[in-house]
């Protein structure tokens, strides 16, 4: 089955910098890769997904990147505020499959 | 339009004692999943449905069941409840199509003691 592995486990920063967390998976017919961000004590949630037609997607300070040869995809944040420390968990997802989670980025923001 | 909903936000269980999960969605949702999250861990995949009387086992079943009477409803059953199903469960739901989000309810943390 889909197997989804996620680095960095933590991640600190300095406010203003950029944060990167890159997830790979194993099987090549996944299609849907999102990304939640969960607070502490609150649920996940979907802060930009990309879907396999695509190599790259961006919103405002958060960008995704997709490359399907390698099967990894990333999360780019930049300008980092420390409203972002939380932690970060990818997933990939393919038709009539269930959703499989990485473990977790446990990204820091310093001011 | 509430989407996921979860209750209770918090339960305590003695050992031994059986207790259920309640979750609901108002989004017509054909897909729905329970996830238990332990302290620092990612999600586990408990039991999920592809519709109204029809659930599957996740990765990690034992202790639990859920049935799928309703296309809103999605219970959850802690048959006799261990100290190691203290955790955080969310429930979650989606469309069932190809490349669906999916969303996640407020969650209940369960200690048991």
């Amino acid at each position: 089955g889909e197997n989804v592995e996620q680095h960095p486990s933590t991640l600190s920063v300095q406010e203003g910098d950029s944060a990167v967390i890159k997830c790979t998976y194993s099987d090549s017919a996944s299609n849907y890769f999102p990304w939640y961000k969960q607070e502490l004590g609150k649920r996940p949630q979907l802060i930009i997904d990309i879907r396999s037609n695509v190599g790259e997607k961006k919103d405002q300070r958060i960008a995704v990147t997709l490359n399907k040869t390698a099967k990894h995809f990333s999360l780019h944040i930049t300008e980092t505020q420390p409203e972002d420390s939380a932690v970060y968990f990818c997933a990939s997802h393919n038709y009539g499959q269930n959703f499989v989670f990485g473990p977790g980025t446990r990204l820091s923001v310093l001011p | 339009n509430a989407g996921v909903t979860q209750t209770p936000k918090f339960q305590v269980l003695k050992t031994g004692q059986s207790m259920t999960l309640q979750c609901a969605q108002d989004m017509n949702h054909e897909y729905m999943s329970w996830y238990r999250q332990d302290p620092g861990m990612g999600l586990r995949l408990i039991h999920y449905s592809v519709g109204a009387g029809i659930t599957d086992q996740g990765e990690v079943p034992n202790g639990y069941n859920v049935s799928r009477s309703t296309t809103e409803d999605f219970p959850l059953r802690l048959l006799s409840a261990a100290p190691s199903q203290t955790s955080v469960y969310f429930c979650a739901s989606s469309y069932l199509g190809n490349q669906e989000t999916q969303y996640f309810g407020p969650g209940t943390r369960l200690l048991v003691l």
